[in-house]
């Protein structure tokens, strides 16, 4: 499986915009960029994914850079209850399971 | 809004013991699946289930493990003799498709499991 690298924690304030990370300079072209996030105590949730476009979605913007080595999962405008584990995962556009790794907590200052 | 539910929430038992977890994914999905996290750790993927058969299952999902759905609507997770590092939280999800590029997994709040 293909490898991810996101920052262990980020930190943020509330209504600011959020750009997290994620280089994958290993990504094969058949890898589709997917976001998920944990909140606390609860399992993961689907946020974003994409292939080569840049995309957008009611919960976020997914940047992705030309050469598809990196990724940037942007909140516009973070609220408290962003507050969670995002991890950026790699998958094969034919495979089932997500392969999580160790994901970037974000915190967010009121 | 449709959802996956797992119950229990909290599991408790003794070593040796057999679990079973439960869960109800969407009504309209075709793929599921249970991961698994440890306190701390990452979270993992153990197996996955199309057409009342495993598709893939990991290097953890060995012959301790095995999965069922009995009915149209429940999918079950089966531990048959615990051990105190099958101690974790268990993920159920479900998902409409699979091995395309939209595959939005749904997961459950999961089931607290602890082995004394």
């Amino acid at each position: 499986d293909a490898k991810t690298t996101q920052p262990n924690s980020m930190e943020s304030n509330e209504e600011e915009p959020v750009h997290l990370p994620c280089n994958h300079s290993t990504i094969s072209g058949t890898d589709y960029i997917h976001w998920y996030r944990q909140l606390p105590s609860q399992g993961p949730e689907y946020v974003i994914h994409g292939l080569t476009s840049n995309v957008n979605n009611r919960m976020a913007s997914l940047a992705i850079a030309e050469d598809r080595k990196s990724s940037t999962l942007i909140l516009h405008r973070a609220t408290l209850r962003d507050a969670a584990v995002y991890y950026c995962i790699l998958r094969d556009g034919g495979a089932q399971k997500l392969v999580f790794g160790q994901g970037t907590r974000l915190t967010i200052n009121p | 809004e449709p959802e996956v539910t797992q119950t229990p929430s909290h599991q408790v038992t003794q070593m040796g013991q057999e679990v079973i977890l439960r869960c109800v994914p969407i009504s309209n999905h075709l793929y599921f699946y249970w991961y698994r996290q440890i306190l701390g750790q990452k979270v993992e993927f153990l197996v996955s289930f199309y057409n009342n058969e495993i598709s893939e299952k990991s290097e953890i999902f060995d012959d301790q493990f095995s999965v069922e759905r009995p009915d149209g609507s429940n999918f079950t997770l089966k531990i048959r003799s615990t051990k105190l590092e099958d101690s974790a939280m268990y993920f159920c999800a479900s998902s409409e498709t699979a091995g395309d590029s939209y595959n939005e997994q749904f997961f459950g709040p999961g089931t607290r499991l602890t082995v004394l």
